[in-house]
């Protein structure tokens, strides 16, 4: 089974409203990250959070990691048109050589 | 820009063809990989490769063959494939591990006919 499952599979909001995806994952961790993809090209990398950091900004982004409860939590902040897009997380399952992605969170900006 | 390109960005192939395509990354990286993305599906990584060697094949049939004479260029051979085959298939590269950040191109949507 996956790795990392993002929550909601879907979210519409109107624009200026913040937008909060979740992921949670099942196994230990070195590092957490999130990407961004728009409607059929390749993903973006947002953030890297580390197993030992609890929060991490970026412009209108603010990213949580728990470790004691395997999730995270990606927050964007006055949501813009241009946010438009599909969310994923990433994990590297500790030990594993290899980045595991979920199947994402896609978000639609309502102007 | 994110410093990988890929060829062809669109590829209509039959089941019979033989098709490549290609990766190259302008970031000084010394890993790549290949993904596959399908419709309602996580996203599937295919093969790995650190300083030319592959590391990683994820159990790929063998009807994608891949390729990477150097650093910043990687290949995927295609030969004999299916129609469920089609789909969006991504390179992406890194400095360091796989469990760095890795950048990504924009992506050779694939359909098999």
């Amino acid at each position: 089974s996956q790795q990392g499952e993002e929550d909601p599979q879907a979210l519409s909001i109107q624009e200026g409203e913040n937008a909060t995806m979740n992921c949670s994952y099942k196994t230990s961790i070195n590092n957490l990250q999130w990407y961004r993809q728009n409607s059929g090209r390749g993903l973006v990398h947002l953030i890297l959070i580390r197993s030992n950091e609890r929060e991490k900004h970026s412009g209108r982004l603010r990213v949580t990691l728990d470790t004691s409860k395997k999730s995270s939590s990606l927050l964007i902040t006055a949501s813009r048109a241009a946010d438009t897009a599909s969310y994923f997380c990433a994990t590297d399952m500790g030990g594993a050589q290899k980045l595991v992605f979920g199947q994402g969170t896609r978000l639609t900006i309502n102007p | 820009e994110t410093g990988v390109t890929q060829t062809p960005r669109h590829l209509v192939m039959g089941m019979t063809n033989k098709k490549s395509l290609k990766c190259e990354q302008h970031l000084g990286h010394n890993a790549m990989y290949w993904y596959k993305q399908s419709a309602k599906k996580p996203l599937e990584l295919m093969f790995v490769y650190n300083f030319k060697e592959q590391t990683e094949n994820n159990s790929v049939p063998s009807r994608f063959s891949p390729e990477c004479p150097n650093s910043s260029h990687l290949f995927l051979h295609l030969h004999t494939l299916q129609p469920e085959d089609s789909a969006l298939y991504l390179c992406a590269s890194s400095q360091g591990g796989s469990k760095e950040t890795q950048y990504f191109g924009p992506g050779t949507r694939l359909l098999v006919l």
